[in-house]
């Protein structure tokens, strides 16, 4: 069963605009979010994290929103870049535990 | 920087064949993962690892097994390849309670 749903498999934005990229889940003990990025044929990459003490936590054009009540979070990034084309997963850590659960992704494609 | 390095880019390899992948971190890190990605399907954790000689079952272990004979190396091991094995397999490193760094994957296909 898929603790971590990301519901939207592709989004398109247009370079300069803002991309919003969800994340939902269902476990309440869930304490430790992160976002990754993935290009093609490359292994994930840290993106920005955000503990469940915080609802906002900001690293230059990447923003992470956390709603513990809705169990939902997301990524804005302003301005998008073309560069910024590429799968985009979220992850959720419990507090107990080593292990992260991740989402399916969501393919951004940023257009020039 | 962090650095995880998995043996093998690509892989091609006949049913039945057993299989190594081969992972190793330079940062001493105690937390080290396997995971599959598949289409639709997101990262699913096959194995991890959070001591030498220490193993722990993910979501699908299934038809997998793993080695941790040192902290810097895990490996990754198909018993008797199956051609449902055919993936992209992730490496991962991290402390206990840090985000993970991750290798550059292996595209395994099992004819």
């Amino acid at each position: 069963d898929q603790q971590v749903k990301q519901n939207s498999p592709s989004l398109s934005v247009q370079e300069g605009r803002i991309s919003i990229l969800n994340c939902d889940y269902t476990n309440s003990m869930f304490d430790y979010f992160l976002w990754y990025k993935k290009y093609p044929a490359e292994g994930p990459t840290f993106l920005i994290s955000i503990s469940s003490i915080k609802d906002k936590n900001e690293d230059g054009r990447f923003t992470v929103f956390l709603n513990k009540s809705a169990k939902h979070l997301s990524l804005h990034i302003v301005p998008s870049q073309p560069g910024d084309s590429a799968v985009y997963f979220c992850a959720a850590r419990p507090n107990t535990g080593n292990q992260f659960y991740f989402g399916t992704g969501t393919s951004l494609t940023v257009i020039p | 920087d962090v650095k995880v390095t998995q043996s093998s880019r690509y892989l091609v390899k006949r049913t039945g064949e057993k299989v190594f992948l081969e992972c190793v971190q330079d940062m001493d890190h105690e937390n080290m993962f396997w995971y599959r990605q598949d289409p639709g399907l997101g990262l699913r954790l096959i194995y991890f690892s959070y001591d030498v000689k220490m193993k722990e079952k993910g979501d699908i272990p299934e038809g997998y097994s793993v080695s941790r004979e040192k902290k810097e190396r895990f490996s990754l091991i198909l018993e008797s390849a199956s051609t449902n094995q055919t993936s992209m397999y992730l490496c991962a490193s991290s402390l206990i309670t840090n985000e993970q760094f991750f290798g550059p994957g292996t595209r395994l296909t099992v004819l």
